[in-house]
């Protein structure tokens, strides 16, 4: 049985700081990796795609990925209020995406 | 315009009645899922469809089936309603194992 892990928190730093969230896997053979963002009372939206092993970076979102540690990890820096949510670590496999219970962020301003 | 919509957006129903949700994704993605989210918010895949064919079948109550008519629709019927699937579900499409695009949820309640 595939799983994805997540610490549900809450998390909660404040305005500015970085937010580091993390995800472990166990299908070690697993290839992509993605970050989706849910709002309360929202539907999931990506926010982040990771395949190789690194950093990715997109305007403050910082995937991190550690193929060998089966470790996926995503930092929020200059965090805003805005980006308080719940974030969903997701791996997909053979038409079945497994997600994580996802972490809640909040950020206080 | 709406990449996945799903209607309706609410069903309030009773138990032992029989509802159906329909989706329409206009993104051109030849796979489909529903997804089944509880009150604790974990998200679990129901079904999976890849060009029209069911592909994953998440061991959900026969009472659930799914129907794709061609690519871009996706519904769900659901018989004999129970208290417990009470919750948002979501429909989502994706150009194979790609990153998947939610549809806005329909919250259904079951008294």
């Amino acid at each position: 049985q595939k799983e994805v892990e997540q610490n549900s928190g809450p998390l909660s730093v404040p305005e500015g700081a970085i937010a580091s969230l993390n995800c472990t896997y166990s299908d070690r053979v697993s290839q992509s990796f993605f970050w989706y963002r849910q709002y309360s009372g929202k539907s999931p939206e990506l926010i982040m795609s990771i395949y190789s092993n690194g950093d990715k970076e997109d305007g403050r979102f910082t995937a991190q990925l550690n193929k060998a540690s089966q470790y996926v990890s995503l930092l929020i820096r200059d965090s805003q209020p805005s980006d308080s949510a719940t974030y969903l670590c997701a791996v997909p496999g053979g038409f079945k995406t497994i997600f994580g219970a996802g972490t809640r962020l909040f950020v206080k301003a | 315009d709406t990449a996945v919509s799903q209607t309706p957006k609410y069903l309030v129903t009773q138990m032992g009645n029989d509802k159906s949700i329909k989706c329409e994704q206009n993104l051109g993605h030849d796979t489909m899922y529903w997804y089944k989210q509880d009150s604790k918010k974990f998200l679990k895949i129901m079904f999976s469809y890849n060009n029209k064919e069911l592909i994953i079948n998440e061991t959900v109550p026969n009472r659930f089936s799914p129907k794709s008519p061609d690519k871009a629709h996706l519904n769900l019927h659901i018989n004999s309603l129970e208290l417990g699937d009470s919750a948002v579900y979501f429909c989502a499409s994706s150009q194979a194992m790609y990153e998947q695009y939610f549809g806005p949820g329909t919250r259904l309640t079951v008294t």
